[in-house]
């Protein structure tokens, strides 16, 4: 079982849309969370980092994890073009990552 | 402030030929490190992770290895070059293991 499993997509949304993603991890005992940003031929760069049950929002993304259902999702509200990219989710077990889901905002 | 550095940021090398991946860490003491490669198209795909000098733990068995001489400075080899060890290669660190980690800029190899 893979550590880390997310919804393939891709995913395209209208601008101004939310964009929802969503992620389950297999390691109970994970305590942190994070969600990065690969725009196409770049490094991934880290814009989430969750560590307790409930939701956290900065900006235009909001976190939400739940351990006891060992999921952990990722809301772009108002998306914009710009957002268009693949977002991957990690946990710390030798940081571990999901396939990541592509996310295109159509203007 | 961190940051990390990561060069070549591109390399095309022959089928056969030795690789020399250099990645190094400023601005902080005894780091996690990581090598990913990243297949186009395909996830990230761990190669190894070091928690510390001369600790080096391989998560592929493959054509590559991974040294740590110094507590900032993480390099990723190989003796012999394969077709299918291209790819995009990217270092990265976390203060801890169960920390956030922050990615270099990556090095693009193709290998002919």
């Amino acid at each position: 079982q893979k550590e880390v499993e997310q919804n393939s997509g891709p995913l395209s949304v209208p601008e101004g849309a939310i964009a929802s993603l969503n992620c389950t991890y297999s390691d109970r005992v994970s305590q942190s969370f994070f969600w990065y940003r690969q725009y196409s031929g770049k490094s991934p760069e880290l814009i989430m980092s969750i560590y307790s049950n409930g939701d956290k929002e900065d900006g235009r993304f909001t976190a939400q994890l739940n351990k006891a259902s060992q999921y952990v999702s990722l809301l772009i509200r108002d998306s914009q073009p710009s957002d268009s990219a693949t977002y991957l989710c990690a946990v710390p077990s030798k940081l571990s990552f999901g396939a990541g889901t592509t996310v295109t905002v159509r203007a | 402030s961190q940051t990390i550095h990561q060069w070549p940021a591109t390399l095309v090398q022959p089928v056969g030929s030795p690789l020399s991946l250099e990645c190094t860490v400023e601005g902080t003491s005894n780091p996690n490190l990581y090598w990913y490669r990243q297949a186009a198209g395909r996830g990230l795909q761990l190669l190894f992770y070091s928690v510390g000098i001369g600790q080096i733990s391989s998560e592929v068995p493959q054509n590559l290895s991974a040294s740590r001489p110094q507590d900032r400075q993480f390099i990723l080899s190989s003796k012999k070059l394969l077709l299918s060890d291209s790819g995009f290669y990217l270092c990265a660190w976390s203060v801890t293991a169960s920390t956030e980690a922050f990615f270099g800029q990556g090095t693009r190899l193709t290998v002919v």
